[in-house]
């Protein structure tokens, strides 16, 4: 079965400064999807960005990419120049890409504070 | 186009009382998924229905928990007899297709207080 870990519970940035969300994930499948969402504290899961597995580029939306690893099995997400509104709970997910259900698989979350 | 609807946003259940849960999907959405979110966890998936049909049902607990898509009208998450252990955010998603590059659309969330 597949899993999604995130390791930082909290972290905190400096306005307009940069961070990166960690995130690993275990699966034995080659093709599948990866995907950053947000929760602000409304709890709407906003799609951030999206990563399918077969592509060696990263994803890039605006100021926020990824750094994606296959190999490790890393798929981080960085932040740049942060705002205010960009604090808020942040989900890795995973799906998978074969034939299925392609339910998501969400990690524990990392709740981001954005220090004015 | 409207995004995905739940309603209520919003129930109090006192506990051995049903719970009924709204989710009208995205217009020309035929896949529903629901998703549960304790406090401070992720969300955890519970079901996969097409119009009238349960397609995976691998994370729902086996009792007092339901769920239908019928032909016309919202899907419905029905909890019986709730217990304080339900409280939580009950998450909806639609999907156009069943493909793998079709991406869920989540609705705002019902929080499910049992009392």
């Amino acid at each position: 079965a597949q899993t999604v870990t995130q390791s930082q519970p909290e972290m905190s940035v400096q306005e307009a400064e940069t961070v990166t969300l960690s995130c690993t994930y275990d699966t034995s499948e080659s093709d599948y999807y990866l995907f950053w969402y947000k929760q602000p504290p409304s709890r709407q899961m906003i799609l951030v960005i999206r990563q399918e597995a077969y592509k060696q580029q990263n994803a890039t939306e605006n100021r926020f990419s990824v750094n994606f690893q296959k190999a490790a099995k890393s798929f981080s997400l960085k932040i740049s120049d942060s705002q205010l509104g960009d604090a808020a709970m942040y989900f890795c997910a995973y799906r998978s890409a074969p034939s299925g259900t392609y339910k998501y698989i969400f990690g524990t979350g990392t709740r981001l504070k954005v220090l004015a | 186009n409207a995004g995905v609807m739940q309603n209520p946003r919003h129930l109090v259940r006192r506990r051995g009382q049903e719970a009924r849960l709204r989710c009208s999907p995205m217009k020309g959405h035929s896949h529903v998924y629901w998703y549960r979110q304790l406090p401070e966890e992720g969300l955890k998936f519970m079901v996969y229905l097409q119009k009238e049909n349960i397609i995976d049902e691998s994370g729902m607990p086996k009792e007092r928990f339901s769920a239908e898509f019928p032909k016309e009208g919202p899907s419905i998450l029905r909890i019986q007899q709730v217990v304080r252990g339900d409280s939580a955010a009950y998450f909806c998603a639609s999907s156009p297709g069943q493909g793998s590059s079709y991406e869920q659309y989540f609705g705002p969330g019902t929080r499910l207080t049992v009392t």
